[in-house]
């Protein structure tokens, strides 16, 4: 099993739709998770940390499942310029190793 | 600008040459991190700074590759005898580097290595 797994995709979402993915993660010790936003040919940029209680910002929410070993995103009202990579990265703080998903391609369809 | 700078942004060289790329974290920021992106990947962990200290290198940091970051501030990624298999983009990462996590990583543009 892969450390850190997303699907691929790519979604495409109409403009206006919910749209969720889901990263699994193979280390339980893991301790920080996050969601970064990539678009094409730039560099990641932090989207948001996941916490233990889950957390929202505006229209995105994140959740951290442990007993499943898996942290979600949640976009809702999806907007054109939503369209992009999202990565998940995973932090084991014991051995402070950071992996970073493959990334999820997010389209947004007008 | 205070966000993290990388330098060239872009390098071609040809196969068998040395090249040095450089990183400017966010200030005070004492993490560094470097990481090597091809496309369709998500970034792949090089190697990390705590101040000047090295704490961790990949197995895909091989021995052509060495990063240093002598006074803490800067920090600086050679290739040797560089290969086309090198070609991808090269990102820096800084972090404040708390004592205890979240450690969230703010990264530079990248370098963007072509080999020929």
């Amino acid at each position: 099993r892969k450390e850190v797994e997303q699907d691929p995709g790519p979604f495409n979402v109409p403009e206006g739709a919910t749209v969720a993915f889901n990263c699994t993660y193979s280390n339980s010790a893991s301790q920080s998770f996050f969601w970064y936003r990539q678009d094409c040919r730039k560099e990641p940029k932090l989207l948001m940390s996941v916490y233990s209680s889950g957390n929202e910002d505006g229209r995105f929410t994140a959740q951290l499942n442990r007993a499943s070993q898996y942290i979600s995103l949640l976009i809702r009202d999806s907007k054109l310029s939503d369209s992009a990579t999202y990565l998940c990265v995973v932090n084991n703080a014991r051995d402070d190793k950071i992996i970073f998903g493959k990334g999820t391609r997010l389209h947004i369809l007008p | 600008d205070t966000g993290v700078s990388q330098n060239p942004r872009h390098k071609i060289t040809k196969r068998g040459q040395n090249v040095t790329f450089r990183c400017d974290p966010i200030s005070e920021h004492n993490r560094l991190y470097w990481y090597r992106q091809t496309l369709g990947q998500g970034p792949e962990f090089l190697t990390y700074f705590q101040n000047e200290a090295q704490l961790e290198k990949s197995r895909l940091l091989s021995d052509r590759f060495s990063a240093e970051r002598p006074k803490g501030s800067f920090s600086t990624l050679e290739i040797q005898r560089t290969e086309q298999g090198d070609s991808a983009m090269y990102l820096c990462a800084s972090s404040p580097g708390r004592d205890r996590p979240p450690y969230e990583q703010y990264f530079g543009p990248g370098t963007r290595l072509t080999v020929t």
